[in-house]
């Protein structure tokens, strides 16, 4: 079956402009996390969706990140007014319930620069 | 809170050679303990994984034994091929629901010589 999907795969822009990233789950999968992958920080945690209840916003690294999720499916992570530090590999994963011991699949990342 | 650390590498064995990767982590209560691979030009992928105390997970001949008593999670291959070159991550995920998403150490960079 369809993996994680994720869009674009590759994304340059330059500082100060807003950015948009798209992820699309396993089908049947309630739960969608989405990570960033750098040099320096290695894998860290954004966020997490359950369906369609709020997520905990606490691991965004600034208010410049926001995130939603949609009909409790596709989900969207938005960097406004991105600066040179946001430069990374934006991972996207998607478990059946979101419980501790579930397997966390993941997407092929967007790599993100920021000029 | 929650800390994963790991040998970082890289790690560097001849073909059929034994692998240890050490793994040991900080959590409360009792976590799930993941190791992912990425080979390169690839995205994560789960290799194994143990959910509770003395468990052994084990997939493509590597295997890994949550150890309670001494928070560790090594990772270990009897016989390791050319195509196991790849960064590995070991990872936890705290109990009590997935809101915390996964914590992962820095990985270990994994080269294979024939």
């Amino acid at each position: 079956g369809a993996g994680v999907s994720q869009s674009p795969s590759n994304k340059v822009t330059e500082k100060g402009k807003d950015v948009e990233l798209r992820c699309d789950p396993i089908s049947g999968h309630t739960a969608l996390y989405w990570y960033r992958q750098s040099l320096g920080q290695g894998l860290e945690f954004l966020i997490y969706f359950q369906g369609n209840s709020a997520p905990d916003k606490s691991g965004l690294p600034s208010d410049r990140f926001s995130a939603e999720r949609t009909g409790g499916s596709v989900s969207t992570l938005t960097i406004q007014r991105t600066q040179q530090e946001d430069s990374a590999v934006y991972l996207c994963a998607s478990s059946l319930a979101g419980d501790s011991s579930d397997t966390q699949y993941f997407g092929p990342g967007t790599r993100l620069t920021v000029l | 809170g929650n800390s994963v650390t790991q040998m970082e590498g890289p790690v560097t064995l001849s073909e059929e050679a034994f692998l240890t990767i050490n793994c040991t982590y900080t959590a409360t209560g009792y976590p799930s303990l993941f190791w992912y691979v990425q080979y390169p030009g690839e995205g994560l992928q789960l290799l194994l994984k143990a959910t509770k105390a003395d468990d052994k997970g084990s997939n493509k001949g590597f295997e890994a034994t949550y150890r309670k008593e001494t928070t560790s999670f090594h990772l270990e291959k009897g016989s390791v091929q050319v195509s196991d070159s790849a960064v590995y991550f070991c990872a936890l995920s705290a109990s009590g629901g997935g809101a915390d998403g996964l914590t992962f150490g820095k990985g270990t960079h994994l080269i294979i010589q024939p």
